[in-house]
């Protein structure tokens, strides 16, 4: 079970668009529609986003969305805020009720 | 809205175990998996194993097989997470996190607040 492959950083001016890839393999992104997208900001536990690709839990912004191609997904933020800065993680089922998480991306709002 | 509540700081000595709890709150403890990450220094997100209390049969990250075991209880609503031989590089915080269903492929949307594992001699 390796990592996902994320960028390690991306940023983006307020009020911008930014994308955040994150890629597998056959055997967890491209496999399943089962990836999420998970926001952490320093100190603080990790907070859920996206769930099975494209899907917002309640409360969460509809700047948020998700979507996935092959073995690639990707998260895309619109309308970029200062309070977007944070660190991003997708996670994927891998089967056999096991899941991956990828390296992270740094998102910085210039 | 459940709540999960874990176990406090641990200091633990290299080979030695470490056990840490993750209390949840509310009567639907049974109905969703739970599944444990760490997070080393300056590090990612690692996923370490789940379970689905309800059914009790945990399961595990290659990486941790062997080492790992992860139990849950009904009666005290709490689930555990034992890791051995500890070394060094497993200095970590460690989370408890419940997915919004019974498997461990539905996102996770409640977290405990981490509890913070230190290996030294």
């Amino acid at each position: 079970q390796s990592a996902l492959t994320q960028p390690a950083s991306v940023s983006g001016s307020p009020g911008q668009s930014i994308t955040i890839s994150c890629t597998g393999t056959s055997s967890d992104v491209g496999g399943y529609n089962l990836v999420s997208w998970y926001q952490q900001h320093p100190g603080k536990a990790p907070k859920l986003m996206i769930y099975d690709v494209n899907r917002r839990p309640s409360g969460i912004s509809n700047r948020f969305s998700g979507s996935k191609s092959g073995n690639t997904a990707s998260l895309t933020i619109s309308g970029l805020q200062a309070e977007d800065e944070a660190e991003y993680y997708c996670a994927s089922y891998a089967g056999s009720n096991t899941l991956v998480f990828g390296g992270g991306t740094q998102l910085s709002v210039l | 809205q459940v709540q999960l509540v874990q176990s406090g700081a641990e200091v633990k000595k290299p080979g030695s175990s470490v056990k840490v709890s993750c209390k949840a709150s509310g009567d639907t403890f049974t109905s969703y998996a739970i599944s444990w990450v760490r997070q080393a220094p300056g590090q990612g997100l690692e996923w370490m194993g789940g379970i689905i209390p309800i059914f009790g049969a945990p399961n595990y990250a290659q990486k941790f097989q062997g080492r790992l075991t992860i139990n849950a209880d009904a009666s005290t609503r709490s689930v555990y997470m034992d890791l051995s031989s500890l070394r060094s590089e497993d200095a970590a915080v460690y989370y408890c996190a419940g997915h919004t269903g019974k498997e461990v492929y539905y996102g996770m949307d409640v977290w405990g607040q981490g509890t913070t594992v230190t290996v030294s001699s």
